[in-house]
Parts: structure tokens; C-alpha cells; sequence
């Protein structure tokens, strides 16, 4: 039971590279998330999609692009890294119970120097 | 907007001891969901305990059980019997009911406190 899946595990850039942070989940949710964990910040919401087909800003959008390509799929893109986007990238999902938690990825160690 | 707050960046804990860690939110709603996430250095996330704020029983798990103050707006998490595997990073996290004001389910996350375990 793969869950939710996040690669790479591990990315170093150089300022205004771009890549795409790809997730996918077998659980069947309909909701899925993309957030970045800072020292001392904790988690705080990038992206996300209720359904297939539709995505939504969070909190920190800013630099960021996201695909909703399938109801499995959900991915993250920076078109212009800088250096303020290093930061660890956690992608999760939902189940569609009132009481649902969020299930995580093991997350994206990206370094942008 | 909802916010939710760990006053303790860092706590330590004797090995077999209960630990305490606190998280206040604020919020004008009065359906929502509770939850501690446990990260250890391999960086998983990993849920603990949640709690239903229409739930008055406190959620227990095992080892794990939350004093859950409604009216205080406090959902403090208890490690009973610490053990050297609870060392990590502690998160609480506050969501809305989902479609209520329009949410789509997402958390809103404390800093965290970082949890020590003496042996």
C-alpha cells in the first residue's frame, strides 16, 4: 500500500532552473495539497485541488504552478527557482469523510543556490 | 483567518515520564477538526490523534491523549510512558469542517515543538 508518492526525494538547482515536483496517490482521494515546510514556520499551504480538474492557491502561491493532470496526479512547478524557494515540499491527499486526515508524502529536500 | 499556536519550540522528557505539549487556535467557527502530527527525522509525517470539536470526549490513542478545551481554544497532546521512538517533531493542526466558508480541507499548522526523549 504505496499511499502517497513524491519524487524526487532529493534536488539541487541553480537560481532560475526549472523542475516539477510529481506526486501521485493510489488511495482514490479526491483532494490533494501541496505544501513547504521552513524552519521554524511549519507547514504552510502552497497549492491545492478539491477534484480532478480544478486547482486553488493556498497560502503561499507565489513562484509556484501546479497540474492536477488526473485524479491521481498532482504536480508542483517552478518555472524560476530562487533561493527563497528551498524549502522541503510535502504533497498529500485527503479521503472524503468529514473526519479525513491528511496523508503525506515523505516529502522533497529542494535546495536552490 | 484561523491560526493555530505552539508556545513551546522545545520540550524534553525523561525516559518513561508523561510530557505535555500545548497548542492553543483561534477561530470564530464551531465545527471543525483537531489533529497532532508526529515528524521525525526521516521527515515523515505521521499522524497521532485528531479530535472533532463537537466530540466533548478526549481523543485517546494508546500511549497518546489530548486535553481538549473548547472554550479555551486548547488541544494539548499527553505522551504517556515517553519512549525513545517519540522523539520528534510535534505539529497540531486545525481544519475546518469541510465547505464550511468555503474550505476545501486543508490544515493550518502550528510552528511545531521539538520533543526530546532522555534515556
Amino acid at each position: 500500500n504505496a499511499g502517497v508518492t513524491q519524487t524526487p526525494k532529493f534536488q539541487v538547482l541553480k537560481t532560475g532552473q526549472s523542475m516539477t515536483l510529481q506526486c501521485a496517490q493510489d488511495m482514490n482521494h479526491n483532494s490533494m495539497y501541496w505544501y513547504r515546510q521552513d524552519p521554524g514556520m511549519g507547514l504552510r499551504l502552497i497549492y491545492y485541488s478539491a477534484s480532478e480538474g480544478t486547482t486553488d492557491k493556498g497560502e503561499v502561491p507565489n513562484g509556484y504552478n501546479v497540474s492536477r493532470l488526473n485524479k491521481r496526479e498532482f504536480s508542483l512547478r517552478l518555472e524560476s527557482a530562487a533561493p527563497s524557494q528551498t524549502s522541503v515540499y510535502f504533497c498529500a491527499s485527503r479521503g472524503p469523510t468529514r473526519n479525513s486526515p491528511l496523508h503525506f508524502g515523505n516529502g522533497t529536500r529542494l535546495t536552490v543556490t | 483567518a484561523q491560526t493555530v499556536t505552539q508556545s513551546q519550540p522545545e520540550m524534553s522528557v525523561q525516559e518513561a515520564e508523561t510530557v505535555t505539549l500545548s497548542c492553543t487556535y483561534d477561530t470564530s467557527e464551531s465545527d471543525y477538526y483537531l489533529f497532532w502530527y508526529k515528524q521525525p527525522p526521516s521527515r515523515q509525517m505521521i499522524l497521532v490523534i485528531r479530535q472533532e470539536a463537537y466530540k466533548q470526549q478526549n481523543a485517546t490513542e494508546n500511549r497518546f491523549s489530548v486535553n481538549f478545551q473548547k472554550a479555551a481554544k486548547s488541544f494539548s497532546l499527553k505522551i504517556s510512558d515517553s519512549q525513545l521512538g517519540d522523539a520528534a517533531m510535534y505539529f497540531c493542526a486545525y481544519r475546518s469542517a469541510p465547505n464550511y466558508g468555503g474550505s476545501q480541507g486543508n490544515l493550518i499548522f502550528g510552528k511545531g515543538t521539538k520533543l526530546s526523549v532522555k534515556p
